[in-house]
This record gives structure tokens, C-alpha cells and sequence, in this order.
């Protein structure tokens, strides 16, 4: 069975702060996507991976895809009250097999 | 609004009820996938369709839940003798099997309240 392990769990953290989340697991990937969701709506997708080593930044978001593709990080920098929310690392398993494997996330609280 | 829209946005129901959802996807969009969230935990694949075609689907789709896409076009989910397990949002997203990376989005959810 795939895996992916988010850590740390919750993170509460100061405006300005920087941060970090990993996304863990045994398993080979095809690809990897980070959404942030938050309450009561669906995951918005911010980035989708697929190739090892691959970073890739979205304004003050940094997104990195483990060389092996079995892991990846997000690192967040001066963080904002804008930035609260839960954050999903999502694995794909390839074009044939088309579910997501979803880590259980991190929420994330960036207090002013 | 161009994205996945999900109807109803919130169901309560008493158990022992049917309940049926309804997602439409992103028009250009080939692939339908149903998944399931509950609290603190990730979403968790239900099933999906490659145009009329449902190709995979979890075990965590009992026999009281069927889902279809008549038309390749929207979808639904039907859960008979709802239980209250079964209270749980759930998530519908869309892809494109063509694309450089089969990415999914996401549409806003259905709430489900199982009384």
C-alpha cells in the first residue's frame, strides 16, 4: 500500500516566519501535487511536480520533488495570515492508474 | 465559472435515507474521480471514469454507493441506506488524460450529515 506522510501535522507560527512541510513515503511517484484547502471547500491546487529534483517556486511558496521521487517539501517564506489553511501533498501513480494518494496534510495557522 | 461545481453544497439526511450528488467537471475534461474526505484525515479515492467508462474502483466503495457518467459528461454518486459512517465530505475532481501531467481539480465539496 502507498503512503505519503506529512509532517509536522499543525504548525502555528508568527506573520513573517518562515516554514517548511515534507511529504514522506517508500514509494516511487509519477508526479506530486500540493493544494491548499480551506474549511469547508475543496482542495485548490498550487503546483504539480513530476520530475525528480524539480523546484519550483510560486511567489513566496518553494516547492521541491525529491530526486527519487519519494519525496517532496514545501517551504513557505514571511509567512502572512493569507497563507492559514491545510496543506495536501497529493502522489500520482501514472496516466493508467488514476487516483491520487493523498498525505493527511498539514494545517498550517499564521497568527498577525 | 469554468471550474468543478458540485450540487448539493450541503446534505443532512436521516440514516436509513438515499442521498444522490451531482458534479459536473471541467468541460474539456475526460476524467471524473469521486473522493472522500472526514475530519483530519486526507481525501481518500472512491472511484472515477474515463468518459462513460468507470475503470477503477476502491474498496472502500461498498455496495450502497454507486456512481455513474451516463454521457461522459457529469456525474453522480448515490449512497442507499445512508449510515452514519458515511457522514463525510465529498470531493469530485476532474482531469485530462491528454495532458502533460493528468493534474486533478478539485471542485467545492458536498457535506454530508447523517443523523
Amino acid at each position: 500500500t502507498q503512503l505519503l506522510e506529512q509532517s509536522p501535522q499543525f504548525l502555528s507560527i508568527q506573520e513573517g516566519e518562515n516554514l517548511t512541510v515534507y511529504c514522506n513515503s517508500s514509494s516511487v511517484f509519477s508526479s506530486l501535487q500540493w493544494y491548499r484547502q480551506e474549511p469547508g471547500e475543496g482542495p485548490v491546487l498550487l503546483v504539480t511536480v513530476v520530475t525528480g529534483g524539480e523546484v519550483k517556486k510560486l511567489k513566496r511558496l518553494t516547492f521541491q520533488f525529491g530526486d527519487a521521487r519519494k519525496d517532496s517539501s514545501l517551504h513557505i517564506t514571511a509567512a502572512q495570515p493569507g497563507d492559514t489553511g491545510l496543506y495536501l501533498c497529493a502522489g500520482g501513480r501514472g496516466r493508467s492508474q488514476g487516483n491520487l494518494i493523498f498525505g493527511k496534510g498539514t494545517k498550517l495557522s499564521v497568527k498577525p | 465559472d469554468t471550474g468543478v461545481s458540485q450540487n448539493p453544497r450541503h446534505k443532512i439526511t436521516k440514516r436509513g435515507q438515499n442521498v444522490t450528488f451531482r458534479c459536473d467537471p471541467i468541460s474539456e475534461h475526460n476524467r471524473l474521480y469521486w473522493y472522500r474526505q472526514t475530519l483530519g484525515q486526507g481525501p481518500e479515492f472512491l472511484t472515477y471514469f474515463q468518459n462513460e467508462a468507470q475503470l477503477e474502483k476502491s474498496r472502500l466503495l461498498s455496495d450502497r454507493f454507486s456512481a455513474e457518467r451516463p454521457k461522459g459528461s457529469f456525474s453522480t454518486l448515490e449512497i442507499q441506506r445512508t449510515e452514519q459512517g458515511d457522514s463525510a465530505m465529498y470531493l469530485c475532481a476532474s482531469s485530462n488524460s491528454g495532458g502533460l501531467t493528468d493534474t486533478q481539480y478539485f471542485g467545492p465539496g458536498t457535506r454530508l450529515t447523517v443523523l
